[in-house]
């Protein structure tokens, strides 16, 4: 069926680096756009980055601009969000979601793993 | 960015009734709206698109409505298994955003 896992959790030290995994299956995913979202009980969901099926759009919310970025690989099946310059902030669940086109919904989403940062 | 508001923040409903949320879009955003169920610690699952599509497998008692700036999501016949958060979601411009969720809670 139709999957999305997230890498494990992590902690991590403020304005350390992290590489967040998402694999897929179940579908072709050369052929669908995938977003990074988070998730933190005092800001609800953001909308983190997006990346086009074929790398050739990249969008990011201005919260993580210059500090994140979105990439993939269509060969492994896999999506990956490197961060780094990283604040308590940044703790959230991340969520890995698909979308058809830039342009539309996320219309499956993984099941989130959680990225802590503190000393 | 365009701000996306959701009302109200709760609501407590009893089994069998039906429920309207509310989203309101600072600025037209067409159709270009989702919603999204998130029961409690589940990831969000697509409920709706395009405003009123229904996504695949959601039930029928979930209808949506509205365009521009004005959307709801109707819940008729409210079941124990609909507890969980509502958000909308618009994609019509960047960056994507979020309402900040009704939670829907069960009598």
């Amino acid at each position: 069926q139709v999957q999305l896992v997230e890498s494990g959790e992590t902690v991590v030290q403020p304005g350390g680096s992290l590489r967040l995994s998402c694999r897929a299956s179940g579908f072709i995913f050369s052929r669908y756009g995938m977003h990074w979202v988070r998730q933190t009980p005092g800001k609800g969901l953001e909308w983190i980055a997006l990346i086009s099926f074929d790398i050739s759009d990249k969008y990011y919310a201005d919260s993580v601009k210059g500090r994140f970025t979105i990439s993939r690989d269509n060969s492994m099946n896999t999506l990956y969000l490197e961060m780094s310059g990283l604040r308590p902030e940044d703790t959230a669940i991340y969520y890995c979601a698909r979308a058809l086109t830039p342009r539309s919904y996320m219309d499956v989403w993984g099941k989130g793993t959680t990225v802590t940062v503190s000393s | 960015e365009v701000l996306m508001r959701q009302s109200p923040a709760t609501l407590s409903v009893s089994p069998g009734e039906k429920v309207t949320l509310s989203c309101r879009a600072s600025q037209s955003i067409s159709s270009a709206l989702a919603w999204y169920q998130q029961k409690p610690g589940q990831a969000p699952r697509l409920l709706m698109y395009g405003a009123s599509a229904r996504a695949a497998g959601i039930s029928e008692r979930f209808s949506g409505s509205g365009s521009g700036t004005e959307f709801t999501l109707t819940i008729t016949s409210l079941q124990s298994d609909d507890l969980a958060i509502y958000y909308c979601q618009q994609y019509n411009s960047w960056p994507r955003t979020f309402g900040q969720g009704t939670k829907v809670e069960i009598k």
